[in-house]
């Protein structure tokens, strides 16, 4: 167990829809971090906040949004939803940044 | 980012040692080597991280030659339970964007 949590753990819903991920850190840790990972794609990195502010930005596409709350934990919004965007989402976390991460059991985001 | 490339797959027995490789030629000077492990539909697992010559702790050993160009993640006398992708990063201590590339499937068998 990492200390991440991710809710929900599944999450089916249809194309054109919104759906918000929940991310809580480890306890003390400042940074948040967003990935996908499919099949066809792998692991990708979506962006970073870091106490609060956007801190990096990776593969996220302009339907999806995120941020970090005054008590650290965060939400990944997605818009819009197409079949592609299914795939398992991960939060990490680490007190400051740099690459020791912990991960999150994932959300499995299914669109149909 | 430096790039890194290591096996797509490698199979080995329980009991054995298992050692696998990544490339990484355009290391920076200030680049860390380190390593995730990866189970089915689980989050990474941060296993080790080093910088330079020999790094172990009670999961695994890390071997750095003195040119950085490539490393070595040992997994002594693996389980079935070590099933699992282990993926190679090579990235700076204040990086925020990890590249995670294809890592290696290594499969334990009995």
């Amino acid at each position: 167990d990492s200390g991440v949590t991710q809710t929900p753990k599944h999450l089916i819903t249809a194309t054109g829809q919104r759906v918000t991920l929940r991310c809580s850190p480890r306890s003390g840790d400042l940074s948040v971090y967003w990935y996908q990972q499919s099949l066809d794609q792998g692991l990708q990195f979506l962006i970073q906040y870091y106490n609060g502010e956007e801190r990096a930005k990776g593969n996220i596409l302009e339907r999806f949004s995120a941020q970090q709350f005054p008590d650290l934990h965060s939400e990944l919004n997605l818009s819009s939803l197409e079949l592609g965007d299914s795939a398992l989402y991960f939060c990490a976390s680490n007190e400051r940044g740099g690459p020791e991460q912990y991960f999150g059991p994932g959300t499995r985001l299914t669109v149909t | 980012l430096a790039k890194t490339t290591q096996p797509i797959s490698m199979d080995s027995y329980e009991g054995q040692e298992v050692n696998i490789t990544c490339s990484h030629n355009n290391i920076a000077t200030n680049d860390y080597i380190t390593w995730y492990q990866q189970f089915p539909s689980q989050g990474p697992r941060f296993i080790i991280q080093g910088y330079k010559t020999k790094v172990t702790n009670e999961v695994a050993s890390l071997f750095i030659p003195a040119d950085r160009k490539s490393s070595t993640l040992s997994l002594p006398r693996v389980s079935l339970s070590d099933t699992a992708v282990y993926y190679c990063l090579v990235v700076s201590s204040s990086a925020s964007k990890i590249i995670f590339g294809s890592g290696t499937r290594l499969s334990i068998r009995p």
